[in-house]
Protein backbone atom coordinates (compact mmCIF):
# COMPACT_ATOMS: atom_id res chain seq x y z
CA UNK A 1 0.00 0.00 0.00
CA UNK A 2 1.74 3.46 -0.91
CA UNK A 3 2.02 5.28 2.32
CA UNK A 4 4.21 8.58 2.99
CA UNK A 5 7.14 8.38 6.51
CA UNK A 6 8.43 11.87 7.69
CA UNK A 7 10.78 10.19 10.16
CA UNK A 8 11.15 13.26 12.48
CA UNK A 9 8.19 14.43 14.32
CA UNK A 10 9.82 17.22 15.81
CA UNK A 11 12.62 19.32 15.07
CA UNK A 12 14.00 22.38 16.27
CA UNK A 13 16.90 24.43 14.61
CA UNK A 14 18.69 27.75 15.25
CA UNK A 15 17.72 30.82 13.38
CA UNK A 16 19.55 31.08 10.46
CA UNK A 17 20.76 27.68 10.09
CA UNK A 18 20.02 25.37 6.94
CA UNK A 19 16.95 23.16 6.95
CA UNK A 20 16.15 19.88 5.74
CA UNK A 21 12.96 17.72 6.52
CA UNK A 22 12.75 14.43 5.83
CA UNK A 23 10.18 12.60 3.50
CA UNK A 24 9.97 8.78 2.30
CA UNK A 25 7.45 7.30 0.33
CA UNK A 26 6.33 3.75 -0.83
CA UNK A 27 4.53 4.29 -4.15
CA UNK A 28 5.15 2.23 -7.21
CA UNK A 29 4.96 4.36 -9.93
CA UNK A 30 6.40 7.59 -10.40
CA UNK A 31 4.76 9.43 -7.98
CA UNK A 32 3.33 13.23 -7.68
CA UNK A 33 4.90 14.88 -4.75
CA UNK A 34 3.90 17.90 -2.35
CA UNK A 35 5.09 19.86 0.68
CA UNK A 36 2.79 21.76 2.74
CA UNK A 37 3.17 23.99 5.94
CA UNK A 38 0.54 23.99 8.58
CA UNK A 39 0.25 27.31 11.02
CA UNK A 40 -1.47 26.48 14.01
CA UNK A 41 -5.60 26.56 13.40
CA UNK A 42 -4.77 27.25 9.66
CA UNK A 43 -5.09 25.33 6.54
CA UNK A 44 -2.30 23.67 4.83
CA UNK A 45 -0.57 26.16 2.40
CA UNK A 46 1.41 24.66 -0.91
CA UNK A 47 5.20 25.14 -0.55
CA UNK A 48 5.67 23.31 -3.70
CA UNK A 49 5.01 20.20 -5.76
CA UNK A 50 7.03 17.68 -8.18
CA UNK A 51 4.88 16.32 -11.35
CA UNK A 52 7.84 15.23 -13.48
CA UNK A 53 10.85 16.88 -15.13
CA UNK A 54 14.02 18.41 -13.31
CA UNK A 55 14.43 16.59 -9.85
CA UNK A 56 14.83 19.47 -7.93
CA UNK A 57 12.00 21.74 -6.98
CA UNK A 58 12.21 25.40 -5.93
CA UNK A 59 8.72 26.52 -4.02
CA UNK A 60 7.57 29.93 -2.04
CA UNK A 61 9.45 30.92 0.80
CA UNK A 62 12.67 30.20 0.02
CA UNK A 63 12.32 26.38 0.35
CA UNK A 64 13.24 23.66 -2.74
CA UNK A 65 12.77 19.76 -2.21
CA UNK A 66 14.49 17.24 -4.81
CA UNK A 67 13.05 14.36 -5.44
CA UNK A 68 15.29 11.05 -5.52
CA UNK A 69 13.83 7.98 -7.31
CA UNK A 70 16.63 5.34 -5.85
CA UNK A 71 15.96 6.31 -1.99
CA UNK A 72 12.15 7.19 -2.80
CA UNK A 73 12.52 10.25 -0.56
CA UNK A 74 11.71 14.25 -1.15
CA UNK A 75 13.36 15.93 0.98
CA UNK A 76 12.35 19.64 1.62
CA UNK A 77 15.23 21.95 2.50
CA UNK A 78 15.95 25.69 3.27
CA UNK A 79 19.17 27.30 3.31
CA UNK A 80 18.67 29.74 6.14
CA UNK A 81 15.51 29.28 8.18
CA UNK A 82 13.69 32.52 9.66
CA UNK A 83 11.32 32.48 12.65
CA UNK A 84 9.09 32.74 11.03
CA UNK A 85 8.90 29.50 9.03
CA UNK A 86 8.14 27.95 12.57
CA UNK A 87 5.11 25.73 11.74
CA UNK A 88 4.09 21.96 10.74
CA UNK A 89 5.36 20.73 7.45
CA UNK A 90 3.37 17.96 5.66
CA UNK A 91 4.92 15.50 2.87
CA UNK A 92 1.98 14.00 0.49
CA UNK A 93 1.70 12.09 -2.35
CA UNK A 94 -0.80 11.51 -5.23
CA UNK A 95 -2.46 8.09 -4.06
CA UNK A 96 -3.64 4.94 -6.24
CA UNK A 97 -5.02 6.08 -9.51
CA UNK A 98 -4.42 9.40 -8.59
CA UNK A 99 -5.10 11.47 -11.48
CA UNK A 100 -8.16 8.78 -12.86
CA UNK A 101 -10.46 7.25 -10.69
CA UNK A 102 -9.23 9.10 -7.34
CA UNK A 103 -7.68 12.26 -6.41
CA UNK A 104 -6.75 11.57 -2.60
CA UNK A 105 -3.61 12.50 -1.38
CA UNK A 106 -2.24 10.42 1.10
CA UNK A 107 -0.23 12.48 4.11
CA UNK A 108 2.58 12.16 6.29
CA UNK A 109 1.97 12.87 10.45
CA UNK A 110 3.84 15.75 9.75
CA UNK A 111 7.15 17.16 11.47
CA UNK A 112 7.02 20.53 13.97
CA UNK A 113 9.38 22.46 13.36
CA UNK A 114 10.60 25.01 15.97
CA UNK A 115 13.05 27.74 15.19
CA UNK A 116 15.01 29.07 18.36
CA UNK A 117 16.33 32.76 18.42
CA UNK B 1 -10.08 37.62 -4.48
CA UNK B 2 -10.34 33.83 -4.81
CA UNK B 3 -9.75 30.96 -2.24
CA UNK B 4 -11.80 28.40 -0.39
CA UNK B 5 -14.04 29.26 2.98
CA UNK B 6 -15.31 27.48 5.75
CA UNK B 7 -17.63 28.17 8.53
CA UNK B 8 -17.66 27.93 11.21
CA UNK B 9 -14.33 27.98 12.62
CA UNK B 10 -15.74 26.43 16.00
CA UNK B 11 -18.35 24.33 15.88
CA UNK B 12 -19.93 22.19 19.44
CA UNK B 13 -22.09 18.89 18.60
CA UNK B 14 -24.29 17.16 21.43
CA UNK B 15 -24.37 14.07 21.73
CA UNK B 16 -26.74 12.47 19.38
CA UNK B 17 -26.62 15.14 17.20
CA UNK B 18 -25.85 16.10 13.42
CA UNK B 19 -24.06 19.15 12.44
CA UNK B 20 -22.86 20.50 8.87
CA UNK B 21 -19.91 22.08 8.14
CA UNK B 22 -19.84 24.18 5.44
CA UNK B 23 -17.49 25.10 2.41
CA UNK B 24 -17.61 27.21 -0.54
CA UNK B 25 -15.18 28.03 -3.22
CA UNK B 26 -14.83 30.52 -6.04
CA UNK B 27 -11.94 29.70 -7.86
CA UNK B 28 -14.27 27.93 -10.52
CA UNK B 29 -12.34 23.77 -9.51
CA UNK B 30 -14.67 21.27 -10.53
CA UNK B 31 -13.33 18.80 -7.69
CA UNK B 32 -13.29 19.28 -4.17
CA UNK B 33 -12.36 17.15 -1.24
CA UNK B 34 -12.71 17.23 2.92
CA UNK B 35 -10.15 15.63 5.16
CA UNK B 36 -10.12 15.11 8.50
CA UNK B 37 -6.89 16.28 10.75
CA UNK B 38 -6.11 14.35 14.50
CA UNK B 39 -3.46 15.74 16.73
CA UNK B 40 0.04 13.77 15.63
CA UNK B 41 -1.70 12.74 12.59
CA UNK B 42 -1.91 13.57 8.75
CA UNK B 43 -4.68 13.92 6.91
CA UNK B 44 -7.10 11.82 6.19
CA UNK B 45 -9.71 11.42 3.33
CA UNK B 46 -12.88 11.49 3.93
CA UNK B 47 -15.27 12.24 0.59
CA UNK B 48 -14.46 13.69 -2.22
CA UNK B 49 -16.33 15.47 -5.74
CA UNK B 50 -14.89 15.29 -9.33
CA UNK B 51 -17.70 17.01 -10.27
CA UNK B 52 -21.57 18.10 -9.60
CA UNK B 53 -24.14 16.03 -7.77
CA UNK B 54 -21.25 13.11 -7.74
CA UNK B 55 -18.89 12.16 -4.81
CA UNK B 56 -17.18 9.10 -3.93
CA UNK B 57 -16.01 7.78 -0.52
CA UNK B 58 -12.57 8.24 0.56
CA UNK B 59 -10.79 6.11 3.39
CA UNK B 60 -13.12 7.19 6.45
CA UNK B 61 -16.78 7.92 5.40
CA UNK B 62 -18.64 5.92 8.43
CA UNK B 63 -20.52 8.51 9.88
CA UNK B 64 -20.65 11.28 7.41
CA UNK B 65 -21.98 12.10 4.70
CA UNK B 66 -21.98 15.26 1.64
CA UNK B 67 -23.65 16.58 -0.79
CA UNK B 68 -22.59 18.21 -4.34
CA UNK B 69 -25.54 20.20 -5.19
CA UNK B 70 -23.62 23.05 -6.70
CA UNK B 71 -19.89 23.53 -8.57
CA UNK B 72 -19.12 26.16 -6.08
CA UNK B 73 -20.23 24.52 -2.81
CA UNK B 74 -19.28 20.92 -0.86
CA UNK B 75 -20.86 20.63 2.76
CA UNK B 76 -20.18 17.89 5.07
CA UNK B 77 -22.50 16.68 7.64
CA UNK B 78 -20.98 15.09 10.97
CA UNK B 79 -23.96 12.32 11.74
CA UNK B 80 -24.38 11.14 14.74
CA UNK B 81 -23.19 7.62 14.07
CA UNK B 82 -19.63 9.45 13.79
CA UNK B 83 -18.42 7.94 17.58
CA UNK B 84 -15.33 10.45 17.30
CA UNK B 85 -16.16 13.48 15.73
CA UNK B 86 -13.49 15.77 17.70
CA UNK B 87 -11.10 17.00 14.77
CA UNK B 88 -10.46 19.40 12.92
CA UNK B 89 -11.59 19.26 9.30
CA UNK B 90 -10.40 20.75 6.13
CA UNK B 91 -11.96 21.47 2.46
CA UNK B 92 -9.81 21.53 -0.28
CA UNK B 93 -10.77 21.61 -4.13
CA UNK B 94 -8.42 21.48 -7.09
CA UNK B 95 -9.05 21.89 -10.35
CA UNK B 96 -9.07 18.67 -11.40
CA UNK B 97 -8.09 15.45 -10.05
CA UNK B 98 -4.83 15.62 -11.35
CA UNK B 99 -4.35 18.97 -10.22
CA UNK B 100 -2.82 20.81 -6.58
CA UNK B 101 -5.24 20.73 -3.92
CA UNK B 102 -5.68 24.36 -2.40
CA UNK B 103 -7.40 24.28 1.23
CA UNK B 104 -9.56 26.29 3.26
CA UNK B 105 -8.94 27.47 6.61
CA UNK B 106 -10.68 24.50 8.63
CA UNK B 107 -12.79 24.16 11.07
CA UNK B 108 -12.60 22.69 14.80
CA UNK B 109 -15.38 20.26 15.75
CA UNK B 110 -15.99 19.92 19.85
CA UNK B 111 -18.07 17.42 21.16
CA UNK B 112 -20.04 19.03 24.13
Amino acid sequence: AQSVTQPDIHITVSEGASLELRCNYSYGATPYLFWYVQSPGQGLQLLLKYFSGDTLVQGIKGFEAEFKRSQSSFNLRKPSVHWSDAAEYFCAVGGPNYGGSQGNLIFGKGTKLSVKP
Amino acid sequence: DGGITQSPKYLFRKEGQNVTLSCEQNLNHDAMYWYRQDPGQGLRLIYYSQIVNDFQKGDIAEGYSVSREKKESFPLTVTSAQKNPTAFYLCASSGGLRETQYFGPGTRLLVL
